[in-house]
């Protein structure tokens, strides 16, 4: 069975700064998926940022960039020139490739970006 | 729709009634997930439809727990004689096929609150 850790329960960061936030997984696949979910105070489950573990380059999207270390099982997000939008709970997520698989979430950190 | 919609928004209900929770995906979605998402905590998977499939109900936590999906779009999660730890967000998701390549769209969920 996979797992999901997130060691950060809580973290701040100061508008305009940089965060990393620090997840760590144990699979014993070899292709798979891993994700990190932005969810709000709205509750929805927003996709921020995907990554292949088959592609060796890191996954950037805009602000958001992920440091994907496969053989140490460590997957952290960064978030640059951080936004008070930014504020939200953050969820890495695995999944299996494959037909009709599901996530297996962290427990999630919660960002709180302060003006 | 443009996206899941998920009622009702919230739910209290008391300890021993049955309540049910409801999910309409969006239009032309084959796949439909519920994940359940206790204070502080990730989402956890609960059960899964890809079209006119068996359900994957590996998740479900008891017999008290069940699902069904009418016509292949709108599901329904029943929880029967509810109890205290049942209170958490219900999350629901759908994709338009059954790998992650065609991507989920997650609803805002219904907070159930038993008293």
């Amino acid at each position: 069975a996979q797992t999901v850790t997130q060691s950060q329960p809580e973290m701040s960061v100061q508008e305009a700064e940089t965060v990393t936030l620090s997840c760590t997984y144990d699979t014993s696949e070899n292709n798979y998926y891993l994700f990190w979910y932005k969810q709000p105070p709205s509750r929805q489950m927003i996709l921020v940022i995907r990554q292949e573990a088959y592609k060796q380059q890191n996954a950037t999207e805009n602000r958001f960039s992920v440091n994907f270390q496969k053989a140490a099982k460590s997957f952290s997000l960064k978030i640059s020139d951080s936004q008070l939008g930014d504020t939200a709970m953050y969820f890495c997520a695995f999944m299996k490739l494959g037909y009709g698989q599901n996530f297996v979430f962290g427990p999630g950190t919660r960002l709180s970006v302060l003006p | 729709g443009a996206g899941v919609s998920q009622s009702p928004s919230n739910k209290v209900t008391e300890k021993g009634k049955d309540v049910e929770l409801r999910c309409d995906p969006i239009s032309g979605h084959t796949a439909l997930y519920w994940y359940r998402q206790s204070l502080g905590q990730g989402l956890e998977f609960l059960i899964y439809f890809q079209g006119n499939s068996a359900p994957d109900k590996s998740g479900l936590p008891s017999d008290r727990f069940s699902a069904e999906r009418t016509g292949g779009s709108v599901s329904t999660l029943t929880i029967q004689r509810t109890q205290q730890e049942d209170s958490a967000v219900y999350l629901c998701a759908s994709s338009l096929g059954r790998t992650y390549s065609y991507g989920y769209t997650f609803g805002s969920g219904t907070r159930l609150t038993v008293v």
